[in-house]
């Protein structure tokens, strides 16, 4: 089946230390995204990619980094620079056609404790 | 700088009572907007593109319009399966910037 997999589904987190959210898609699509999701925030870019090896910060990328070495794979790490990390992390693909729509894997529930 | 506005936050309907969420949004250009599905603690699932003003789409019994400011989102006869939150995103026409801007989502609950 194709689609966008995302793993872990829950994840804890001690404050000072980093982590890496996966994000694979097998539906041959250029561009990927992540998003971060908190009650009545809706949804907020945090980073995106439109070709291997190339990405653009979007509005809220202070804390995170990414790297597109893979058509397939986008990881997100969540620094120790990230003050408020508690949050929904969603990834979404689609392809580089202009107004096509974007697919989203199941998230990422990141927790500091 | 793309904004997008749904209306209203929250709504309760009983089970068989139509209505209408609303996106309205303002955009150098709209070359799409989306309408999406969201069950809790799950990703958004797609549901609709609309493309231009005038634009009509339907599944089952939602119906997705748009016009040049607003896109409204039609519920016909809601069952109580149809609770979900419903979110609203644009992309502009601005060259190469691929970038969805999204809506704070529209949580709805469907009373039996």
């Amino acid at each position: 089946d194709g689609g966008i997999t995302q793993s872990p589904k829950y994840l804890f987190r001690k404050e000072g230390q980093n982590v890496t959210l996966s994000c694979e898609q097998n539906l041959n699509h250029d561009a990927m995204y992540w998003y971060r999701q908190d009650p009545g925030q809706g949804l907020r870019l945090i980073y995106y990619s439109q070709i291997v090896n190339d990405f653009q910060k979007g509005d809220i990328a202070e804390g995170y980094s990414v790297s597109r070495e893979k058509k397939e794979s986008f990881p997100l790490t969540v620094t120790s620079a990230q003050k408020n990390p508690t949050a929904f992390y969603l990834c979404a693909s689609r392809t580089s056609n202009r107004g096509t729509e974007a697919f989203f894997g199941q998230g990422t529930r990141l927790t500091v404790v | 700088e793309d904004q997008v506005t749904q209306s209203p936050e929250a709504l309760r309907l009983q089970e068989g009572e139509s209505s209408s969420l609303n996106c309205s949004y303002t955009v150098s250009g709209l070359r799409g907007l989306f309408w999406y599905r969201q069950d809790p603690g799950k990703g958004p699932e797609f549901l609709f593109t609309l493309y231009s003003a005038g634009e009509e789409k339907e599944k089952e019994r939602l119906k997705a319009t748009l016009t040049k400011k607003e896109s409204f989102l039609h519920i016909t006869a809601p069952k109580p399966e149809d609770s979900a939150t419903y979110l609203c995103a644009v992309q502009a026409d601005t060259g190469a910037n691929s970038k969805l801007t999204f809506g704070k989502g529209i949580t709805l609950s469907v009373r039996p």
